[in-house]
């Protein structure tokens, strides 16, 4: 059974860098795809960047210049950082597997606030 | 960026009803679009991918439909159990893009 869940702190100060990281059970990290997505409160879905397992990776072009995704196939995690963080970053953080986004974790929600 | 517009925003309907909700891509996605139904405080769950296919364990009574740009998710025999927000997705290229949700509610 393919879990996924997310962690990382809940509150971030402005400016500084958002830190997550999922951690996947029940599946190895080769061959899918692997996503971050996003929601804030009471909003709709945005896709953030996904990274596969030959390490690629591409991002939303609305958030590519503070996004980077990294993988670590020993712990079977995979990790995003968004760096300048402001309140229009204040969203409950999701990550997913495959292109389909067929799995997905729990969500966790992070604050951005001084 | 390929924008997906659902229709309508907002439904309300009662048990036992059934309803379809629309979503058009601006531009062709052949069919790779998914659906997912999100109950509140709760993560989104695949209902459909490849536009008509069931992911495993979504009952019957959910089905989709459509090609190219524009894809219907119809439900029969609303339960209360269905009253949700439904999303639609494209993942014919990057950056995937999502609806902007349609809110089932009780009538």
């Amino acid at each position: 059974q393919v879990q996924l869940q997310e962690s990382g702190p809940g509150l971030v100060k402005p400016s500084e860098t958002l830190s997550l990281t999922c951690s996947v059970f029940g599946s190895s990290m080769n061959t899918y795809y692997w996503h971050w997505i996003r929601q804030p409160p009471g909003k709709g879905l945005e896709w953030i960047g996904y990274i596969h397992y030959s390490g690629i990776t591409d991002s939303n072009p609305s958030l590519k210049s503070r996004v980077t995704i990294s993988l670590d196939t020993s712990t079977n995690q995979f990790s995003l950082k968004l760096t300048s963080v402001t309140a229009a970053d204040t969203a409950v953080y999701f990550c997913a597997r495959d292109s389909s986004l067929q799995f997905w974790g729990q969500g966790t929600l992070v604050t951005v606030s001084s | 960026d390929i924008q997906m517009t659902q229709s309508p925003s907002s439904l309300s309907a009662s048990v036992g009803d059934r309803v379809i909700i629309t979503c058009r891509a601006s531009r062709g996605i052949s069919n790779y679009l998914a659906w997912f139904q999100q109950e509140p405080g709760k993560a989104p769950k695949p209902l459909i991918y490849s536009a008509s296919s069931l992911q495993s364990g979504v009952p019957s009574k959910f089905s989709g439909s459509g090609s190219g740009t524009d894809f219907t998710l119809t439900i029969n025999s609303l339960q209360p159990e269905d009253f949700a927000t439904y999303y639609c997705q494209q993942y014919d290229s990057y950056p995937y893009t999502f609806g902007q949700g349609t809110k089932l509610e009780i009538k």
